[in-house]
């Protein structure tokens, strides 16, 4: 079973508004990750957030870390047409076993 | 840098042949990592490796082996292809730091699209 599960499935939003995803975890985790993929195109990493970590920003991105909840989100201020993409959160737990979860398919219309 | 390349990048196959999928980096990474990508699904982990010599299995390594005989290379061998192994593999590798566990962001390559028929 995957360790990350997204939330929600797909987002449908405007140019300029906020697009927020969430993603909980089932057992402890040394760093979660961010992703996004483009349509037939590789992952590309967006940020780590390591478990000590409440939030961290990398500019329009925001995440927040709860240990508490087992749960992440992902913020991405001001969207743009360019962001339309699936996201996907990664947890690390340990010794190289990171698991992906089914992810967050965004679509920003312009 | 080249960063993290795959090929082929297309294969169809017939039930019951074999093939290996290549995958090769040169940042000098101790990680490196197989996953599958199917629709819904997201990304599910086959085998990975955490430094030459060393593999170790994922959630779904059925029907997979793996070597590590470099640091660089890390192909993905399918013994017996099933059209249920129809996908797309990625193949990704990061920095380690055996003593804490963790691994770094991980880089992909851009996928092999794996049709069994």
């Amino acid at each position: 079973s995957q360790q990350g599960e997204e939330d929600p499935q797909a987002l449908s939003i405007q140019e300029g508004e906020n697009a927020t995803m969430n993603c909980s975890y089932k057992t402890s985790i040394n760093n979660l990750q961010w992703y996004r993929q483009n349509s037939g195109r590789g992952l590309v990493h967006l940020i780590l957030i390591r478990s000590n970590e409440r939030e961290k920003h990398s500019g329009r991105l925001r995440v927040t870390l709860d240990t508490s909840k087992k749960s992440s989100s992902l913020l991405i201020t001001a969207s743009r047409a360019a962001d339309t993409a699936s996201y996907f959160c990664a947890t690390d737990s340990g010794w190289g076993k990171l698991q992906f979860g089914a992810g967050t398919q965004v679509v920003v219309t312009p | 840098n080249a960063g993290v390349t795959q090929t082929p990048k297309f294969q169809v196959l017939k039930t019951g042949q074999s093939m290996t999928l290549q995958c090769a980096q040169d940042m000098n990474h101790e990680y490196m990592s197989w996953y599958r990508q199917d629709p819904g699904m997201g990304l599910r982990l086959i085998h990975y490796s955490v430094g030459a010599g060393i593999t170790d299995q994922g959630e779904v390594p059925n029907g997979y082996n793996v070597s590590r005989s470099t640091t660089e290379d890390f192909p993905l061998r399918l013994l017996s292809a099933a059209p249920s192994q129809t996908s797309v593999y990625f193949c990704a590798s990061s920095y380690y730091t055996g003593t804490s566990a963790n691994t770094g962001e991980l880089f992909f390559g851009e996928g092999s699209r794996l049709t069994v028929l």
